[in-house]
């Protein structure tokens, strides 16, 4: 139980345009969805936190009309990358968390590689 | 906010030896510390947490230590395997929020 997909794998796309990525929770219902960008050898950071059906919560530094994040249901979260720059190719992971028991645990999806060319 | 400080970047161990990452954490408010392990393009993968109401937590060849006065927490594997080899991450939370905030990862190299 507990998965959490992403599509697409992987992206490729010219400069200027926009991107969307998909998360979604395929077993669960998700409290919370989080979007975090991890460039190659380095830690995750995290972007942003999403709750259903309310706008989401930026962390400091992470451009909320470049990130755009979409949260329309309980199983599924977009992140549309806006006027793509070379500088946001990147691996981007989204994670959802429920609360079994009151674990707030966080699954991870497989990850999102983007390049801007 | 919090800030997580991982050491160190790169380990390498012989198999069938111990390993030992630390974490700090700078947010006495965090209460929650997730440990996970990522493999070369996949997803984390939690491997073992800890809150902060327990001081060791023990799951076969891994535990997880927690010293809340000096706001740090470390990994121990035992018995390396080559399977071990990844990138192990440390993580603070405040179980209530939420939020993972982690620490910077450290590449872990199991030699045969």
């Amino acid at each position: 139980g507990a998965v959490v997909s992403q599509h697409p794998s992987w992206v490729i796309c010219k400069s200027g345009t926009s991107v969307k990525i998909e998360c979604r929770s395929l077993d669960f219902q998700a409290t919370t969805m989080f979007w975090y960008r991890q460039f190659p050898k380095q830690s995750l950071m995290l972007m942003a936190t999403s709750n259903e059906g309310s706008k989401a919560t930026y962390e400091q530094g992470v451009e909320k009309d470049k990130f755009l994040i979409n949260h329309a249901s309980l199983t599924l979260s977009t992140l549309t990358v806006t006027s793509a720059h070379p500088e946001d190719s990147s691996f981007y992971i989204c994670s959802a968390s429920y609360a079994p028991q009151g674990r707030y645990e966080q699954y991870f999806g497989p990850g999102t590689r983007l390049t801007v060319t | 906010g919090e800030n997580v400080e991982q050491h160190p970047s790169t380990l390498s161990v012989q198999e069938g030896d111990s390993a030992v990452i630390k974490c700090t954490y700078s947010d006495s408010a965090s209460n929650y510390f997730p440990w996970y392990k990522q493999e070369l393009g996949k997803r984390p993968q939690l491997i073992i947490d800890i809150r902060s109401n327990v001081g060791e937590k023990k799951d076969q060849r891994i535990a997880v230590t927690l010293n809340k006065t000096a706001k740090h927490f470390s990994l121990h594997i035992t018995e390396t395997q080559p399977e071990d080899s990844a990138v192990y991450f440390c993580a603070a939370s405040q179980y209530n929020f939420n939020k993972f905030y982690f620490g910077s990862g450290t590449k872990l190299n199991v030699k045969p």
